[in-house]
């Protein structure tokens, strides 16, 4: 159980372009989730928190308008890297806050690369 | 404020313990470790909840010692599974549930 899923694997895209990427819990409802970067070898930085049926949280120094985070259903947050950037690719990963006897633990996605041309 | 782990490698033989720390400047409700392999998402290692808790699961146990604002794992009689980048996440309160990481520690786990 537990099980988080992200969509795509790995996105090219040239400089300019738009990118959507989708997580989805599939086993279980996450009222919240949360939206990380990772550049190679370091540490996961949180951007946004996401919470269904409200705008999200960005951390400091985030553009929102940029990264415009939508968490339309308990099962579905969705990142937009808008105008995308080659300073924009990086390992985007969500995570879903579980419930319940799942309380505080947050389950990982298995990661989106970005690469912009 | 990010955690601070410690050390930021280390190798070792198969069979060979190790202990990673993670120490916070700020008060804590719960830490969570992750392991994760190159190129993957982090994977769920185990949670520590403010009360002093200990916890274990096969050789990979961790403590959290909420006076001290720390966390330790120990990896027991290493294996070669256990090679990756190890992260500790602070969670600090709040209904946001959101956890800050350390910068982590890589593990390698020659034969």
């Amino acid at each position: 159980g537990a099980v988080v899923s992200q969509h795509p694997s790995w996105v090219i895209c040239k400089s300019g372009t738009s990118v959507k990427i989708e997580c989805r819990s599939l086993d279980f409802q996450a009222t919240t989730m949360f939206w990380y970067r990772q550049f190679p070898k370091q540490s996961l930085m949180l951007m946004a928190t996401s919470n269904e049926g409200s705008k999200a949280t960005y951390e400091q120094g985030v553009e929102k308008d940029k990264f415009l985070i939508n968490h339309a259903s308990l099962t579905l947050s969705t990142l937009t890297v808008t105008s995308a950037h080659p300073e924009d690719s990086s390992f985007y990963i969500c995570s879903a806050l579980g419930s319940g006897g799942l309380l505080n633990e947050q389950f990982f996605g298995p990661g989106t690369r970005l690469t912009v041309l | 404020q990010q955690p601070v782990q410690s050390p930021q490698a280390v190798i070792l033989r198969e069979g060979e313990d190790a202990v990673i720390n993670c120490s916070s400047s700020k008060a804590l409700y719960s830490v969570h470790w992750y392991r994760q392999k190159h190129g993957e998402a982090p994977v769920f290692l185990m949670i520590l909840l403010k009360g002093g808790e200990q916890k274990g699961h096969d050789k990979i146990s961790a403590s959290f010692n909420e006076k001290k604002q720390q966390s330790s794992l120990y990896l027991t009689a290493s294996q070669l599974s256990y090679s990756g980048t190890y992260f500790c996440g602070s969670y600090s309160g709040g209904s946001n549930y959101k956890l800050t990481f350390g910068k982590g520690t890589l593990l390698t786990v020659n034969p």
